[in-house]
């Protein structure tokens, strides 16, 4: 079946800092790609999204590249602020013909130090 | 409402009580979905439901659990007598017809004691 697999955290870094979180998938289909994001005491948040390979999804100066060789979508951003600091989410989707469920990776803690 | 909506946000029930969590899904959206989020599972997918379709019941971990959606819209999952295992946050999502994204509601914190 689908598997999501995104290195675990947490995650720890300074303010204005490089972020990358690595995130593989095994699907049996060509899936979409996402990233949701969960801010403390809030709900999930689509944060960027790919639908085909090459696609590059961006969004608050994130940016997550399909690249279908390697079956990865690793979600960057060049300079991370303290309200960056969530648990990232990264998930695929088989499309309408699988109802479109989302498949969730563990997830991975970021925390922006000042 | 603009977003999904979850009642309540906060439940603390005895073990062997029975508990209903709601969803009112975002107007206009045919899809709605059920996710578990536990410290030790991550986030699960629980049911599905498109329309006036069968419910995709796949994730539904025991018989326990069920769920409906009356009228297309609201949706209740219902939890029969609760284990501590049942213990996690229960998100509702919704999407279009359409459309595959899916947008979640800020989940129903459920404690079993």
């Amino acid at each position: 079946g689908d598997s999501v697999t995104q290195m675990e955290g947490p995650v720890t870094l300074s303010e204005e800092a490089f972020l990358t979180i690595n995130c593989t998938y095994t699907a049996t289909g060509y899936p979409s790609l996402f990233w949701y994001v969960q801010y403390p005491g809030e709900g999930l948040q689509l944060l960027l999204k790919a639908t085909k390979a090459d696609d590059k999804g961006s969004n608050k100066g994130f940016e997550a590249t399909y690249r279908k060789e390697t079956t990865s979508f690793h979600l960057e951003k060049g300079s991370v602020q303290v309200s960056d600091s969530a648990v990232y989410f990264c998930a695929l989707s088989d499309g309408p013909a699988a109802g479109n469920k989302l498949t969730f990776g563990g997830g991975t803690r970021v925390l922006v130090k000042p | 409402g603009a977003g999904v909506s979850q009642s309540p946000s906060n439940k603390v029930t005895e073990k062997g009580k029975d508990v209903e969590l709601r969803c009112d899904p975002i107007s206009g959206h045919t899809a709605l979905y059920w996710y578990r989020q536990s410290l030790g599972q991550g986030l699960e997918f629980l049911i599905y439901f498109q329309g006036n379709s069968a419910p995709d019941k796949s994730g539904l971990p025991s018989d326990r659990f069920s769920a409906e959606r009356t009228g297309g819209s609201v949706s209740t999952l219902t939890i029969q007598r609760t284990q501590q295992e049942d213990s996690a946050v229960y998100l509702c999502a919704s999407s279009p017809n359409l459309g595959n994204t899916i947008y979640f509601g800020e989940g129903s914190w459920l404690t079993v004691v």
